[in-house]
């Protein structure tokens, strides 16, 4: 089973308010992906690192921010949320092969009013 | 591009009918297939990978074969069950460096008893 955990799981919160979404990971993975999941069920990335103090714009354009000032710790930032940022948020992580597996986290589900 | 492409859902099914989920991608290279299934809030778990043409992946009765000459990748089951309710995504890795998953757009599954 995989050691990737997302905090909060289910939030909701008011336009204009900043937000953090936590994702940690205790299996010493290099490389770790937020990916934002539509209603329609589609995902698609919106950042990605490849290790500590690197971050990626991903392939959907996104209003929010990463850091990765710790190996373990891959948090995602909306300055100032917006009701078209109510989505399903999920975190992943791998190890640095390209044919390992990618593991997600539970995910967080973000209602903005 | 690098794509994938699922067959629409929702698919629903009878306990103990065949299950197939037709999957094709478009890439460069070799890519590595998977299959992931996302239960009702969950986030994604792995259910069955290929990492070259020819290779079966299989996991919990579900199968899939990575044929390069048809560019596929179907998701197979003998016999659903109840529980086997969730939406499937088939997503592929290029063999580059980056690790990045590109996801079909999920099929919803359905068994009823």
């Amino acid at each position: 089973e995989a050691d990737i955990y997302q905090t909060p799981r289910y939030l909701v919160i008011g336009t204009g308010k900043k937000i953090t979404l936590e994702c940690s990971q205790t299996m010493g993975h290099d490389k770790m992906y937020w990916y934002q999941q539509d209603p329609g069920m589609e995902l698609h990335l919106i950042h990605y690192s490849y290790g500590v103090n690197s971050t990626e714009k991903g392939d959907l354009s996104s209003e929010s921010t990463v850091s990765r000032i710790r190996t373990e710790h891959f948090p995602l930032t909306l300055e100032s949320a917006r009701p078209s940022h109510t989505s399903q948020y999920l975190c992943a992580s791998t190890l640095a092969a390209s044919t390992d597996t990618q593991y997600f986290g539970p995910g967080t589900r973000l209602t903005v009013l | 591009g690098n794509s994938v492409t699922q067959m629409e859902g929702p698919v629903t099914l009878s306990e103990e009918a065949f299950l197939t989920i037709n999957c094709t991608y478009t890439a460069t290279g070799y890519p590595s297939l998977f299959w992931y299934v996302q239960y009702p809030g969950e986030g994604l778990q792995l259910l069955l990978k290929a990492t070259k043409a020819d290779d079966k992946g299989s996991n919990k009765g579900f199968e899939a074969t990575y044929r390069k000459e048809t560019t596929s990748f179907h998701l197979e089951k003998g016999s659903v069950q109840v529980s086997d309710s969730a939406v499937y995504f088939c997503a592929l890795k290029s063999s580059g460096n980056t690790g990045k998953l590109i996801f079909g757009q999920g099929t919803t599954l359905q068994v009823k008893p």
